[in-house]
């Protein structure tokens, strides 16, 4: 089975701190992508990748960036956290489209919270 | 960009019994999957079904994408089907899934 881990559960940061969150998978894929989850927003996506030293903008790329140096892992950084970061963060990696089965696999999720 | 309506918002159910929910779409897609989030936030990827009908043990799935919609039923469910059911859809030409606000399903003993 595909196993994707997120280096923390639960997080707690201060307002302005710099924060990285982790995301590894075992399965080689070559997608990978970085969710957050809020009550009455549902997923929203902030970036994603398709390669190494690759990247794109999601839907809500502001105040975030990321990092893929190398294929299992992909990281989500806060260059300056702020409340309305506070928030369930999900990574999940999935297969090329041309493997003709995108499956999509997600981590155990970071609830990350701002103070 | 396109829509994603998911179909009853909440679902509450007795063991034993079957569901249906259900996913409309406004565009055509190119994969469509269906995921279940347990009450520990896990998201467990069910089906990838872009067209055509699945089954995995109680759990099956039918998309009919000229018609721009999917459903997943559940036959005899158990406690442990509770949680929230995502639809999530690709349309073609993008490089991305777009999530429903999915169903909430409590299932009580």
């Amino acid at each position: 089975d595909v196993k994707v881990t997120q280096s923390s559960r639960y997080l707690v940061k201060r307002t302005g701190e710099k924060v990285f969150l982790e995301c590894v998978q075992d399965m080689d894929h070559e997608n990978m992508f970085w969710y957050r989850q809020d009550p009455g927003l549902g997923l929203r996506l902030i970036y994603f990748s398709y390669d190494v030293k690759m990247k794109e903008k999601g839907d809500i790329p502001e105040g975030y960036s990321v990092s893929r140096e190398k294929k299992e892992r992909f990281s989500l950084i806060l260059e300056s956290a702020s409340t309305n970061q506070t928030s369930m963060y999900l990574c999940a990696s999935s297969l090329p489209r041309s493997y003709l089965d995108e499956k999509l696999f997600f981590g155990s999720g970071t609830q990350l919270s701002v103070l | 960009g396109i829509q994603v309506e998911q179909s009853p918002p909440d679902l509450i159910l007795q063991e034993g019994a079957n569901s249906t929910l259900r996913c409309n779409f406004s565009d055509s897609v190119n994969n469509l999957q269906w995921f279940h989030q347990n009450p520990w936030g896990q998201l467990i990827n069910l089906f990838y079904i872009p067209s055509g009908t699945k089954q995995n043990g109680r759990l099956s799935a039918t998309t009919v994408a000229t018609e721009r919609y999917s459903l997943l039923y559940i036959s005899s469910s158990q406690t442990t089907d509770s949680g929230v059911y995502f639809c999530a859809v690709e349309y073609q030409g993008a490089q991305k899934l777009v999530f429903g606000q999915g169903t909430r399903l409590t299932i009580n003993p």
